[in-house]
C-alpha cells in the first residue's frame, strides 16, 4: 500500500490565488521530505527539501517566497504555491526518503492548473 | 549540465525479450544508483538500487549492472511483460551540503513492451 499520501489529487485555480499541498508520511517519521515538479516529458525538478523543525532548503532558480514550505511535524509537509500564474500548471511530487532502506517513497502527484 | 543521462528517450520490446535500459553518470561522488518506473499521473515506484561498492544486483526479472569505471549502469528486464510499459527513471544519490541525502534524475526512457 501507498506509503506517502499527497492531497489534493489534483486542483484547479483563478491565477491569483494560492494553493496548498500537503504531503504525508503514513507509516514511518521523515524528518526530510522533497518536492518535485514535472514538466510534461520531462524528468522530475527537485524544488527544495524541507526539514523538519527548519528552514526549507531551495533549489537554485527556484523562488522561495513563491513556492512556501513549511513542514510541520514528522508525518507532514506542505508545499504552497502562492500568487498562481499559469505557468506555475504543473505536476507536483513529494517524497519521503526512508534511508534504512536507502530509496525514497513518493507520493502519487498533484496536478495543479491555474486557470 | 546533466549529470545523469539517459540517452534514450524511448525503446521498444516484444513481449518474452528482454529490456536493457541505460544510465550513464558524471559525478563520481555518487555512491548509490536507484531505478524507478512512472507510471502517467502518478508518482515514481521504487523498483531496484545498487550500491557503489557491487556490480549487480537482482530482484526477480529486474536486474541492474553498475560498470564504475565507465560510470554507466544499466537495467534488464526480462522476461519483459506488456505491464512493464512505463517511464524508467535512473536517479543517482549523493550527500548535499546539508548532509542529507539528495537524488539526481535522468531524464527517463519510456519502454513499449508490445504483446
Amino acid at each position: 500500500g501507498a506509503v506517502v499520501s499527497q492531497h489534493p489529487s489534483w486542483v484547479i485555480c483563478k491565477s491569483g490565488t494560492s494553493v496548498k499541498i500537503e504531503c504525508r508520511s503514513l507509516d514511518f517519521q521523515a524528518t526530510t521530505m522533497f518536492w518535485y515538479r514535472q514538466f510534461p516529458k520531462q524528468s522530475l525538478m527537485l524544488m527544495a527539501t524541507s526539514n523538519e523543525g527548519s528552514k526549507a532548503t531551495y533549489e537554485q532558480g527556484v523562488e522561495k517566497d513563491k513556492f512556501l514550505i513549511n513542514h510541520a511535524s514528522l508525518t507532514l509537509s506542505t508545499l504552497t504555491v502562492t500568487s498562481a500564474h499559469p505557468e506555475d500548471s504543473s505536476f507536483y511530487i513529494c517524497s519521503a526518503p526512508r534511508w534504512a532502506k536507502d530509496t525514497q517513497y513518493f507520493g502519487p502527484g498533484t496536478r495543479l492548473t491555474v486557470l | 549540465d546533466q549529470q545523469v543521462k539517459q540517452n534514450s528517450p524511448s525503446l521498444s520490446v516484444q513481449e518474452g525479450r528482454i529490456s536493457i535500459l541505460n544510465c550513464d553518470y558524471t559525478n563520481s561522488m555518487f555512491d548509490y544508483f536507484l531505478w524507478y518506473k512512472k507510471y502517467p499521473a502518478e508518482g515514481p515506484t521504487f523498483l531496484i538500487s545498487i550500491s557503489s561498492i557491487k556490480d549487480k544486483n537482482e530482484d526477480g526479472r529486474f536486474t541492474v549492472f553498475l560498470n564504475k569505471s565507465a560510470k554507466h549502469l544499466s537495467l534488464h528486464i526480462v522476461p519483459s511483460q506488456p505491464g512493464d510499459s512505463a517511464v524508467y527513471f535512473c536517479a543517482a544519490s549523493a550527500y548535499n551540503a546539508g548532509n542529507n541525502r539528495k537524488l539526481i534524475w535522468g531524464l527517463g526512457t519510456s519502454l513499449a513492451v508490445n504483446p
